[in-house]
């Protein structure tokens, strides 16, 4: 069964410091790839997906990622960030076979210091 | 477009109650879902939907119940609630079909407890 996993439940970072989510899934075959992102008390938005055009991937809020095939990778960085970063993170892949299913990562938490 | 809507925003119930959580969107979307959100456990299926009609269970569908008689709907009912349904409920939804990317939609969360 396709799985996500999400390396590191809490990261901190300082202001201004690079961001490194960490993100890896099981399949054989490349799937769409997404991260949302969660704010206190609020519904997940899209950050950005991955749809098998280009590997590197921007987003919002000056978030990318990269589709890496042979590590099964999709991380998400951002060169400098901001307080208003911080907030939960989750990765998502589709399910195979075009169900519409997403299976989500156990999301990371960012923490932001001045 | 309103996109994907929920209510109630917050509820409290007493165990053994039942209730309706409603989730509505206007983007003619055939693909609905709902999702509950525990700390540390991510976003775990309850029940999906890919149409009017037809509904399929998710990973943690004991003690839920739903129905999709239109596009645009899609109520989930506890049926006796207990205390390990305190959680937020999440209702997203998203296009089906060929050239889809199966992005979903989120609404803003329903925060029960239940006492």
């Amino acid at each position: 069964a396709q799985s996500v996993t999400q390396l590191g439940s809490h990261v901190s970072v300082s202001e201004g410091a690079l961001v490194l989510l960490r993100c890896n899934y099981s399949s054989s075959v490349p799937p769409y790839l997404f991260w949302y992102v969660q704010y206190p008390n609020q519904g997940l938005q899209l950050l950005l997906k991955y749809t098998s055009a280009a590997t590197l991937v921007k987003g919002i809020n000056g978030f990318e990622a990269e589709f890496k095939k042979s590590e099964t990778s999709f991380h998400l960085t951002k060169p400098s960030a901001h307080m208003s970063d911080a907030a939960e993170y989750f990765c998502a892949v589709s399910e195979p076979g075009n169900t519409g299913k997403l299976i989500f990562g156990q999301g990371t938490t960012l923490q932001v210091k001045p | 477009n309103a996109g994907v809507t929920q209510t109630p925003k917050f509820q409290v119930l007493k165990t053994g109650q039942s209730m309706t959580l409603q989730c509505a969107q206007d983007m003619n979307h055939e693909y609905m879902s709902w999702y509950r959100q525990d700390p540390g456990m991510g976003l775990r299926l309850i029940h999906y939907s890919v149409g009017a009609g037809i509904t399929d269970q998710g990973e943690v569908p004991n003690g839920y119940n739903v129905s999709r008689s239109t596009t645009e709907d899609f109520p989930l009912r506890l049926l006796s609630a207990a205390p390990s349904q305190t959680s937020v409920y999440f209702c997203a939804s998203s296009s089906l079909g060929s050239g889809k990317d199966y992005e979903q939609y989120f609404g803003p969360g329903t925060r029960l407890t239940v006492t």
